[in-house]
């Protein structure tokens, strides 16, 4: 079975502060895409980033940087100097590489609130 | 760029009432998802479609029913709502490719309540 556990259920900071999201992961599969959405309070999720498990390489984006580390099962998210616009619900999702196969399992959501 | 669109951001119904929610996307994509949030529980999987009139269950199906008569409309039906399907409604659509690597784009939501 695939589970995705994303322990923080909140988590707010003052403006400017680095915070790290966490996202731990467990699946069988040897090979699987990672995914991080955002989902304002709009409440439409937005895609922000996919990794393939044979990547390991870290990323960054402007503000934000991922870490995977495969052999902890975990797929960090860090946003560097946050802003108030980043307060929006954070989903950590997990997907099979499998021909046909479909399904994202998501984790919990980490509720983010960056305060003024 | 993708849009999906739902037919309403919030809706009120009574229990026992039969509850249609209808999600159209826009750049013609093979697959298509409704999921349910709940505080704690992130988004659960109720039912996906790979085609037009395919679909197949997800995680928490009981309780819903889907149909995709077109290939940009798939709709979930609650034949008989009941309080605990008060929740977020989230359709999502993705093209067709190798299994897992192409993102979801996700509608706004509808926010149902069942009184």
């Amino acid at each position: 079975a695939q589970k995705v556990t994303q322990a923080q259920t909140e988590i707010s900071v003052v403006e400017k502060e680095d915070v790290t999201l966490d996202c731990v992961y467990e699946t069988r599969d040897t090979t699987y895409y990672l995914f991080w959405y955002k989902q304002p309070p709009s409440g439409e999720l937005v895609f922000l980033i996919r990794r393939n498990s044979f990547d390991e390489q870290n990323e960054i984006s402007g503000r934000y940087s991922w870490n995977f580390q495969k052999s902890t099962s975990s797929f960090n998210f860090t946003i560097t100097a946050s802003q108030v616009v980043d307060s929006a619900v954070y989903f950590c999702a997990l997907s099979p590489i499998i021909q046909g196969a479909q399904k994202l399992v998501f984790g919990q959501g980490t509720r983010l609130t960056i305060n003024p | 760029d993708v849009k999906v669109t739902q037919s309403s951001r919030y809706l009120v119904k009574r229990t026992g009432e039969k509850v249609f929610l209808e999600c159209v996307q826009d750049m013609d994509h093979e697959n298509m998802f409704w999921y349910r949030q709940d505080p704690g529980l992130g988004l659960r999987l109720i039912y996906f479609s790979y085609d037009v009139k395919m679909k197949e269950k997800g995680d928490i199906p009981e309780g819903y029913s889907v149909s995709r008569e077109k290939k940009e409309r798939f709709s979930l039906i609650l034949e008989s709502a009941s309080t605990n399907q008060t929740s977020m409604y989230l359709c999502a659509s993705r093209e067709r490719g190798l299994a897992g690597n192409n993102e979801q784009f996700f509608g706004p939501g509808t926010r149902l309540t069942v009184l």
